[in-house]
């Protein structure tokens, strides 16, 4: 069982195209981040967030936590071919110490 | 600006055989963390550092053990691999425990045990 689950799985776009992935938990975060992947490199953080409903903007990328601070989406607007990758959320649950990854969506961005 | 670094980048092993993945940071950072990434799975932690000297189980220990040798080094060893310990594995740090300012990751080591 994951404890974050993200949707949807894989994605495929066109350029240009707005696209929204999402991060969800029945578990509360104190803090959630995501981070974008590239293949045969490691995951490279691109924000956190900390307070529910909170939102930060990236250049055309989009992060808002969940007024619950149980879920996150993460929005891209007008994609590119360069943010083809894998994205991945992250949080550390109100219990424990341990941080969790989730599965993490797949984008193509075909030009 | 290293980061973190991790060797090797590729290895085949035999069932059995033993091998140490190599972790070292250049960051000044308290913790370390080492995870696999499996396709369907996600990154999941195999065991973390908190800080010199400490070392805690993660999700899935099992297989493995660890050294914290200093700060700037931390260790995998797999004793006797299994064909299920084929995976990435990925060398991460942060300034504290919890995440909350980020893991930086080094780019991962293939392994595959045949």
């Amino acid at each position: 069982t994951q404890l974050l689950e993200q949707s949807p799985q894989f994605l495929s776009i066109q350029e240009g195209e707005n696209l929204t992935v999402y991060c969800n938990s029945s578990s509360v975060f104190s803090s959630l981040q995501w981070y974008r992947q590239e293949p045969g490199e490691g995951p490279v953080l691109l924000v956190t967030v900390v307070t529910g409903g909170e939102v930060k903007k990236l250049k055309r990328l989009t992060f808002q936590f969940g007024d619950a601070r149980k879920d996150s989406s993460l929005h891209i607007t007008a994609a590119q071919p360069g943010d083809t990758g894998l994205y991945l959320c992250a949080g550390a649950p109100n219990t424990g110490n341990q941080f969790y990854f989730g599965t993490g969506t797949s984008l193509t961005v075909i030009p | 600006n290293a980061g973190v670094t991790q060797t090797p980048k590729f290895q085949v092993l035999k069932t059995g055989q033993s091998m140490t993945l190599q972790c070292a940071q250049d960051m000044n950072h308290n913790s370390m963390y080492w995870y696999r990434q499996d396709p369907g799975m996600g990154l999941r932690l195999i065991y973390y550092s908190a800080s010199e000297g400490t070392t805690d189980k993660g999700e899935v220990p099992n297989g493995y053990n660890v050294s914290r040798l200093n700060k700037r080094e931390f260790s995998l060893r797999l004793e006797s691999a299994a064909p299920s310990q084929t995976s990435v594995y990925f060398c991460a740090s942060s300034e504290s425990t919890g995440g909350s300012y980020g893991y930086t990751f080094g780019s991962g080591t293939r392994l595959t045990v045949v």
